[in-house]
């Protein structure tokens, strides 16, 4: 696609129930990130895809987080057991990831997935 | 590990040019970003500096210094639409492209 499309926008979950969020990065990008943003604060990383490479996902902050990605394609983040602690604005974002190339490093963002947890 | 300061926030006026000032240690570096993000908005991509120096786009400059481990976003010529949060951001390098953040500076461009 054009850019990167996150879906849903907006998810309103009670506390204790799983959720879902699909990132469907630009046709081509070989790299993936997931970041997590609290209200007025800066963005955390959550997990890095690069191609078929084993993904880094050292900013996941437990194991209730988890994320997938098919091939050099789409990506699911997932939460188990919702706590009001991981409301958020969780942003996607994918880069050419050619090495050597210089805009191969440049993220571009989708708009978000907004989760609210009651 | 990765450390990444910047000022929360800075006040300047239109017409104006203001310095946003960005300092930053990390284990490996393979790269320094600015980042742009309007409020409840996707970060947009400003510039990339890898070597030293000064790089110009239009209104806005960035420069970077390796070795003082210190880059600065110039903006000239501000203008409301400037308002926003300019993210510093640096790649670990060293095998894995983690880009980390700063927290962000909030400008707020005054008439």
């Amino acid at each position: 696609g054009a850019g990167v499309s996150q879906s849903p926008s907006n998810k309103v979950t009670e506390k204790g129930k799983d959720v879902e969020l699909r990132c469907d990065p630009i046709s081509g990008h070989t790299a993936l990130y997931w970041y997590r943003q609290r209200l007025g604060q800066g963005l955390e990383f959550l997990i890095y895809f690069q191609g078929n490479s084993a993904p880094d996902k050292s900013g996941l902050p437990s194991d209730r987080f988890s994320a997938e990605r098919t091939g050099e394609s789409v990506s699911t983040l997932t939460i188990q057991r919702t706590q009001q602690e991981d409301s958020a604005v969780y942003l996607c974002a994918s880069s050419p990831g050619l090495a050597g190339a210089r805009g191969a490093n440049v993220l571009t963002f989708g708009a978000g997935s907004r989760l609210t947890v009651l | 590990g990765q450390n990444i300061d910047q000022p929360t926030e800075m006040t300047a006026t239109e017409g104006a040019i203001v310095q946003i000032n960005c300092t930053y240690q990390t284990s490996g570096f393979n790269g320094l970003f600015w980042y742009q993000q309007h409020a409840g908005e996707a970060p947009t991509f400003l510039s990339y500096n890898v070597l030293d120096g000064l790089e110009e786009k239009g209104r806005f400059s960035s420069f970077l210094s390796r070795s003082k481990g210190y880059s600065y976003l110039l903006l000239k010529e501000l203008q409301m639409k400037d308002s926003a949060s300019y993210l510093c951001a640096a790649f670990s390098g060293a095998g894995s492209y983690q880009l980390t953040f700063g927290k962000g500076t909030k400008l707020s461009v005054i008439p």
